[in-house]
Formats: structure tokens, sequence, C-alpha cells
């Protein structure tokens, strides 16, 4: 199947720093990637779908502007955490779907990220 | 917008046993609805998917079955193994373009052998 590679697996920082965490697709272009919160033993909450080439579309609740997200290019999509505080300590994961001719459109997931603002 | 219930939470079954989750889905124009299988620690992983115009899909030991006027489905899991305890998620969406998908509350399935 599609390979989506997400980084940094872990992150810890300090609070009021900022973090940045990548999703590609390795071996397909993705106009779309969603990017999706999981916080332990709990479902997996979508916070924004990243289109390229324009703005993200976030999902009721969730601040654009703590949560930075820049798709540049096809294969390519960055989740910003700005000013992070502990609250903000979760499992980040990027997933995107294989649209590519003959495929099912199957979404695909990232490693995630785990970020602990101390 | 959707929203997708998933039940049980939690459920333990002996190995050999079939094991059955269920999920509900509020919007009418939801057609595609797969299954996600996710070990501790790991990413989400597509075990099978059914769309609207089928009303039972079967892949070896699992198979999922769709009512829409009732818009619930369900995934059954035959004589489950050890290798089958991890967290299953339901979803829906409108279609599988670049539509969202929106989750279950996932299920923790534990196999004791």
């Amino acid at each position: 199947g599609a390979v989506v590679s997400q980084h940094p697996s872990r992150v810890i920082c300090k609070s009021g720093t900022s973090v940045k965490i990548e999703c590609r697709s390795l071996d397909f272009q993705a106009t779309t990637m969603f990017w999706y919160r999981q916080f332990p033993k709990q479902s997996l909450m979508l916070m924004a779908t990243s289109n390229e080439g324009s703005k993200a579309t976030y999902e009721q609740g969730v601040e654009k502007d703590k949560f930075l997200i820049n798709h540049a290019s096809l294969t390519l999509s960055t989740l910003t955490v700005t000013s992070a505080h502990p609250e903000d300590s979760s499992f980040y994961i990027c997933s995107a779907r294989d649209l590519r001719t003959g495929n099912t459109g199957e979404l695909f997931f990232g490693e995630g990220s785990r970020l602990t603002v101390l | 917008g959707e929203n997708v219930e998933q039940h049980p939470s939690t459920l333990s079954v002996q190995e050999g046993d079939s094991a059955v989750i269920k999920c509900t889905y509020s919007d009418s124009a939801s057609n595609y609805f797969p299954w996600y299988k996710q070990e501790l620690g790991k990413r989400p992983q597509l075990i099978i998917d059914i769309r609207s115009n089928v009303g039972e899909k079967k892949d070896q030991r699992i198979a999922v079955t769709l009512n829409k006027t009732a818009k619930h489905f369900s995934l059954h899991i035959t004589e489950t193994q050890p290798e089958d305890s991890a967290v299953y998620f339901c979803a829906a969406s409108r279609d599988f373009g670049n539509e969202k998908l929106t989750f279950g509350t996932g299920t923790r399935l534990t196999i004791i052998p």
C-alpha cells in the first residue's frame, strides 16, 4: 500500500515554544491531507484538512492560530503547534488518501508524533 | 456534520469465539464505511471497508455488514486469535475521494487465550 511518513515520532518541548511536525506521502501525491489528534485510549479527532496550495479547513473548536498548517507541495504537509502548553500534549497523526487510478482511496496514516509539553 | 457512535467500548472474548462491534452514523449521505485496527503504539491500518451499494463484505475471518436504512454497520471477526487484540475504529464519509473521515470512539478488543 501507499506510504505516509511522519516526523518526528516523539518530541518533548518546553511550554511556550513552537513545534513543527512533518507529514510526507512517499510514493503518491496528496492534494489533501488530514491531521488528527488522539488522546490516550480515545478516538481519532479530526483537527483540520490540509489543502495543497490553499488554506487549511479547520474543524469546529480547533484554533487555527494555534495549530498552523502548511501544505506547500503535493507530498508535504506540516503542522506547527505554536506557543505549546501542557494541554497540547497529545498524539498527532496525519493521513492521506491514495487516489491514484485503480486504487480504492484508502486512507493511510503516518506513524504519529507524540508531543509532550513540559 | 457526521456523528459516528461505536459500541462496545471494550470487548473480551475467548480465543476461537466471535467478536462483533457495532456502529451507527447520522449523515444519510455517507456511503463509505471503513474499519481500522490500531495496535498499541502503532498507526491505524485499514482492515476492511464497505460502500453503500453493498450490504455485506467478507475477507477471510473478517466481515462487515451495512444497513443503510437503519444507518448502522457492524464488524464481525470469527475464530478470533490473540493477534486480533487491538483497538478497532469504525468510520464514515460521504465518498472515497478527498472527503474527511469521521471516526467512532473505538473498541478495545481483548482475546483471552
